[in-house]
């Protein structure tokens, strides 16, 4: 089925570790980004990428790293993960200019940081 | 900077009954707003999309309302089933193609 794929879907570090989640869309859209979702917080936006070859930090960019691979990957990278990035983190993909298209999500992958 | 608010958090209705979410936003310049559910664990699946030009939108039992210059869009579940149990979230996309999400509402529905 078409839609946006992330992986993993859970991962427990421990405090310093390092890791990247990936996410892949089928879609042919040209943005691509990453929310964390926590109780009392809602979504918020950590960074995203507007076409192939550019990115741009979010609300809360602070601690990650991005890389958008192709026109179909964006990945999301934690160098040295502390329990304040404990979360759940979704990506999601969209067409930009159609205002007639939504915002498609990924499943989530659930972080915890030990 | 645009801010979204849903009312009420958390919503308990008994199965049957209409119901109303609600949800407003502070920068009237938006493009468009769209309503998800997301279920305990899962993702976020899109419910409906209402584009900055129109007024409503309907898909079965859900339809969903605009009142771009006022600052608020209303979400209509009619005949409440218990599999309409979830977190039912609005989001608005402002300018810089930026997407703001509200806190959502919970809506529990009892058989």
């Amino acid at each position: 089925n078409a839609g946006v794929t992330q992986t993993p879907k859970f991962q427990v570090l421990k405090t310093g570790q390092s890791m990247t989640l990936q996410c892949a869309q089928d879609m042919n859209h040209n943005s691509m980004y990453w929310y964390r979702q926590d109780p009392g917080m809602g979504l918020r936006l950590i960074y995203y990428s507007a076409s192939e070859g550019t990115t741009d930090k979010g609300e809360v960019p602070n601690g990650y790293n991005v890389s958008r691979l192709n026109k179909r990957e964006f990945s999301l990278r934690l160098e040295s993960a502390a329990p304040s990035q404990t979360s759940v983190y979704f990506c999601a993909s969209s067409e930009v200019g159609r205002t007639n298209y939504g915002y498609t999500f990924g499943s989530g992958t659930r972080l915890t940081v030990v | 900077k645009q801010e979204v608010t849903q009312i009420p958090a958390a919503l308990s209705v008994p199965e049957g009954e209409n119901l109303v979410l609600n949800c407003s936003f502070t920068d009237s310049a938006i493009y468009n707003l769209q309503w998800f559910r997301q279920d305990p664990g899962k993702g976020l699946t899109s419910l409906l999309l209402i584009q900055s030009s129109q007024r409503e939108q309907t898909s079965g039992r859900l339809n969903a309302s605009l009142d771009k210059s006022s600052g608020r869009s209303t979400l209509y579940i009619a005949a409440s089933q218990p599999g309409d149990s979830a977190t039912y979230l609005c989001a608005v996309l402002s300018s810089g193609s930026r997407l703001t999400f509200g806190e959502g509402t919970q809506l529990t529905v009892n058989p």
